[in-house]
Order: structure tokens, then sequence, then C-alpha cells
């Protein structure tokens, strides 16, 4: 079956630290993958997809298909950056599978 | 443009009762996607629905179910309720399938409590 792990359930940093949220998937085949971003009192919502390939708010994640890794990376970690992050994929059967989520606080 | 809109936000349902909940997509959308968000089992997906269609559905029980309706709005349902199915369920709109490349856009969620 298709799986989304993220081993940290919680990741704490100091302000302007670099930051990598990890995620790895079992999926036979080229899948699709996301992060989805959930700040506090607001609504989840995507961050970023893979094949999209962009840069948003400073976040970047590259896919690894060898090591079925889709790790999340901000070199310079911002307060505002604090929130809960899901790594997803789009399966055979079109599902999404999401991750358990890993909480990010930044500290000042 | 309004959100996607879910209501009622809350509600207490007892176990064996069933409960029906609503989501307004976001205008323009055609795709409504339905998810459960607890703490043991994170986020998991429901069904989506294209066009009144069922597109996917995930791993749950037949007590779960949905509809679509023309103007896309959509329902979902779960009868015979247990206590495990208190949870936060969370629909998404999108223009077409998420399969196809668009993005979707969460609602605030309805807050399921079953005693």
């Amino acid at each position: 079956a298709q799986r989304v792990t993220q081993p940290e359930k919680l990741l704490s940093v100091f302000k302007g630290a670099p930051v990598e949220l990890k995620c790895n998937y079992s999926y036979s085949g080229s899948p699709e993958l996301f992060w989805y971003v959930q700040y506090s009192r607001q609504r989840l919502q995507l961050l970023l997809r893979h094949i999209s390939r962009e840069s948003i708010k400073g976040f970047t994640a590259d896919l690894n298909k060898g090591e079925t890794s889709f790790h999340l990376k901000k070199p310079f970690a911002q307060e505002e950056d604090s929130a809960m992050y899901y790594c997803a994929l789009i399966n055979y059967g079109q599902n999404f599978v999401f991750g358990p989520g890993t909480r990010l606080s930044v500290l000042p | 443009k309004a959100g996607v809109t879910q209501t009622p936000r809350y509600l207490i349902k007892t176990r064996g009762q069933q409960v029906t909940l609503s989501c307004s997509p976001i205008s323009g959308h055609r795709s409504v996607s339905w998810y459960q968000q607890t703490p043991g089992q994170g986020l998991q997906f429901l069904f989506e629905y294209f066009s009144e269609t069922q597109r996917n559905k995930g791993n749950f029980p037949g007590r779960f179910s949905g509809r679509q309706f023309s103007n896309s709005r959509s329902e979902m349902n779960v009868s015979t309720l247990e206590l495990g199915d208190s949870a936060l369920y969370l629909c998404a709109s999108s223009l077409g399938t998420y399969s196809s490349g668009n993005t979707i856009y969460f609602g605030e969620g309805s807050w399921l409590t079953v005693v």
C-alpha cells in the first residue's frame, strides 16, 4: 500500500537556521508529491508540488526517486514559518495519501 | 471570491445516529473532495466528486457516503455513527479533478463529536 511517512512529529529550529522537514514515501511508480501547510487558525493550503519545481516562501523540495524522499527545505527559517506541514502524494487510484504531519516551531 | 464553506462547523451526535455535512465549493469549481482528520489516523481521503459523479473513494466503510449536486455543492453522510467517527471533516474544491493537476482549496472543516 502507498504510504507517506514524516519521521518528526515536532521540529524546533531557531530563527535564521536552516530547516529540513523529512518526507519519505512508498509507491511503485511516478508519484505526484505535494507539501501542504496549515498555519495557526488558518485553513490547510498547498505550499508546493514537485511537478512545478517552484520555490514558495523560500521553501523548496526535491524529489529523490532513489531514496523515495521529498524533503522540504528552507535555508533560513522565519518565525512565520511555524506551522503544521503535511507531505502528500496522489497514488494509482488517484487517491490522496497524506503523511502524519510535522509541526515546525521556529524559535526567536 | 468566497472560499470553501462548510456547515455546520460544530456538531454533537449520539452513537447510532446519522449525520449530514454540507460543503459549498468556490464559485466555478466543479470538483469537491472530502477528508477525515483525527489525532490517531491523521488526514485521510474519503472521496472525490466531479460533475455529480464519484471519481475516487478512500478506504472507508459504506457508512460513509456522499453526493454532489448540479451546482457543485456536496454533502457527505455518515450513518450509524460510532465513537471513532469523531473527527474534523474537511472539504476541498478545485476547478477540475485534483488528479489533473488542479490545486485544491480547503474549507475550515466540520467538527463532529460522537457521544
